[in-house]
């Protein structure tokens, strides 16, 4: 079946770095997508990388390898807004239909 | 600004009602979709629909119903054959494949 993995939860320290993992099986692949939601909120979206290499939006960056079947979101810098649950996403073929994975919960300590 | 607005932000039903979700688009997207989220869980697919007068099931349509009569518009009706409706509901569109969704700010869903 298509799957996309991440871990549950992540716990990072305010002013540091956090990267979280996504580790996808799909029969075909069309990029990885990231979206960020904070409780009670709708997701916004990230960043996305159709290509190997790594994508930096500011704070944010987001890395793939579709040799590994892996991609990870970088946070730098952090700080106590991003708190929040992190998923990857990914085409399930040419439509627009998503696969999701099940999100990661990101802690932040002062 | 252009976006999606989904209403009632909160909505309460006894068991047994069907209920009507509200979500309207002013992004001029031809693709839409109904999500469902359960406290500490990903996001799974009730229905979507590529274009007016077309929509096809998600992973989860069993007890869902939905329209598409105006690209605008696509309300989803969750009807009494869905065993526990009671959950986060998402509505999103997407301009063309690979950009990224856009998502209303939800309903929160509460049957007794």
């Amino acid at each position: 079946g298509q799957s996309l993995e991440q871990p549950s939860e992540v716990t990072a320290v305010e002013g540091a770095i956090v990267q979280i993992n996504c580790t996808y099986q799909t029969s075909g692949f069309y990029g990885l997508s990231w979206y960020q939601q904070h409780d009670g909120g709708a997701p916004t979206f990230l960043s996305y990388n159709g290509l190997d290499g790594l994508e930096e939006t500011g704070r944010f960056s987001s890395f793939l390898s579709r040799s590994d079947s892996y991609g990870y979101l970088l946070l730098q810098e952090l700080q106590m807004k991003d708190s929040a649950s992190y998923f990857c996403a990914s085409p399930m073929d040419s439509n627009y239909q998503l696969i999701w994975g099940a999100g990661t919960k990101l802690i932040i300590k002062p | 600004d252009g976006g999606i607005t989904q209403s009632p932000k909160y909505l309460f039903r006894k068991e047994g009602q069907n209920v009507t979700l509200s979500c309207e688009q002013n992004l001029n997207h031809d693709a839409m979709y109904w999500y469902r989220q359960d406290p500490g869980q990903g996001l799974r697919l009730i229905y979507y629909s590529q274009i007016v007068n077309d929509f096809q099931k998600g992973d989860i349509a069993e007890g869902y119903s939905v329209s598409r009569e105006k690209k605008e518009s696509f309300p989803l009706t969750v009807t009494s054959a869905q065993k526990n409706p009671t959950a986060f509901y998402l509505c999103a569109s997407i301009e063309g494949n690979n950009s990224p969704l856009h998502f209303g700010n939800g309903t929160r869903l509460t049957v007794t």
